[in-house]
C-alpha cells in the first residue's frame, strides 16, 4: 500500500534562520506532488505541484521553493524565513491522472 | 478563478443528531472529494465521487456528486464525539492536476 511521510512534524525557527521540509512517498511510481499551507483561518492554499522529478510549477509568488530530486521525495525550502512563513505545511501526492488526494501528517512551523 | 462554496461555515450538534454539508460552484466540476482533518493532522479522504448524480456512502456517511456537476453534499447520521473536525470538499475539473478545495466546516459535537 501507499504511504506519504513528511518530517519534521513541528519547527521553531527564528525569523531569517533556513528553512527545510521533506517528504516522501512509498508504494507507487512518478506519484504527482503537492505542497500545501494551511493558515490559521482553515483554508488550504496551494504552494507548488510537481509532476515530474526536476519539475516544479509554483502557484503563488513567496519566500519558499521546492524541488524534487528523486521521484518519490520532495522538499519545501527557504533561505531566510519570514514572520509570514509560520503555518501548517501539508505535503499529498496523487497517481498519475487520479483525482484522489492523498495528504501527508503535517509539520507545523513557528517563526518567532 | 475557480471557487467552491462550502457550507456552513461551522456547525454545532448534539450526539446523535444528522449533519449535513454541502459545496457548490459556478463551474463544472469531474471529480468531487470529502476530507476530514482532525486537530494538527493532515486530512484524510473520506469519500470520492466520479459521476454525475453518484451517491456514495462509506460507514455513516453518504456524499453525493450533484446532477448539475456543480455541487456535492456530504451527511453524516448519528453523530458522534470523534465526527468532530474540518470537513474540506474539492472538485479536480478535467485532467487538471490541482484540486480546488472549500474552506472547510468545522463540526462540533456535543456529547
Amino acid at each position: 500500500s501507499q504511504t506519504i511521510h513528511q518530517w519534521p512534524a513541528t519547527l521553531v525557527q527564528p525569523v531569517g534562520s533556513p528553512l527545510s521540509l521533506e517528504c516522501t512517498v512509498e508504494g507507487t511510481s512518478n506519484p504527482n506532488l503537492y505542497w500545501y499551507r494551511q493558515a490559521a483561518g482553515r483554508g488550504l492554499q496551494l504552494l507548488f505541484y510537481s509532476v515530474g522529478i526536476g519539475q516544479i510549477s509554483s502557484e503563488v509568488p513567496q519566500n519558499l521553493s521546492a524541488s524534487r530530486p528523486q521521484d518519490r521525495q520532495f522538499i519545501l525550502s527557504s533561505k531566510k524565513l519570514l514572520l509570514s512563513d509560520s503555518g501548517f505545511y501539508l505535503c499529498a501526492w496523487t497517481g498519475q491522472g487520479a483525482g484522489e488526494l492523498f495528504f501527508g501528517e503535517g509539520s507545523r512551523l513557528t517563526v518567532l | 478563478g475557480q471557487q467552491l462554496n462550502q457550507s456552513p461555515q461551522s456547525m454545532f450538534i448534539q450526539e446523535g443528531e444528522d449533519v449535513s454539508m454541502n459545496c457548490t460552484s459556478s463551474s463544472i466540476f469531474n471529480t468531487w472529494l470529502w476530507y476530514k482533518q482532525d486537530p494538527g493532522e493532515g486530512p484524510v479522504l473520506l469519500i470520492a465521487l466520479y459521476k454525475a448524480g453518484e451517491l456514495t456512502s462509506n460507514g455513516r456517511l453518504t456524499a453525493q456528486f450533484g446532477i448539475t456537476r456543480k455541487d456535492s453534499f456530504l451527511n453524516i447520521s448519528a453523530s458522534i464525539p470523534s465526527d468532530v473536525g474540518i470537513y474540506f470538499c474539492a472538485g479536480q475539473r478535467g485532467s487538471n492536476y490541482k484540486l480546488t478545495f472549500g474552506k472547510g466546516t468545522l463540526l462540533t459535537v456535543n456529547p
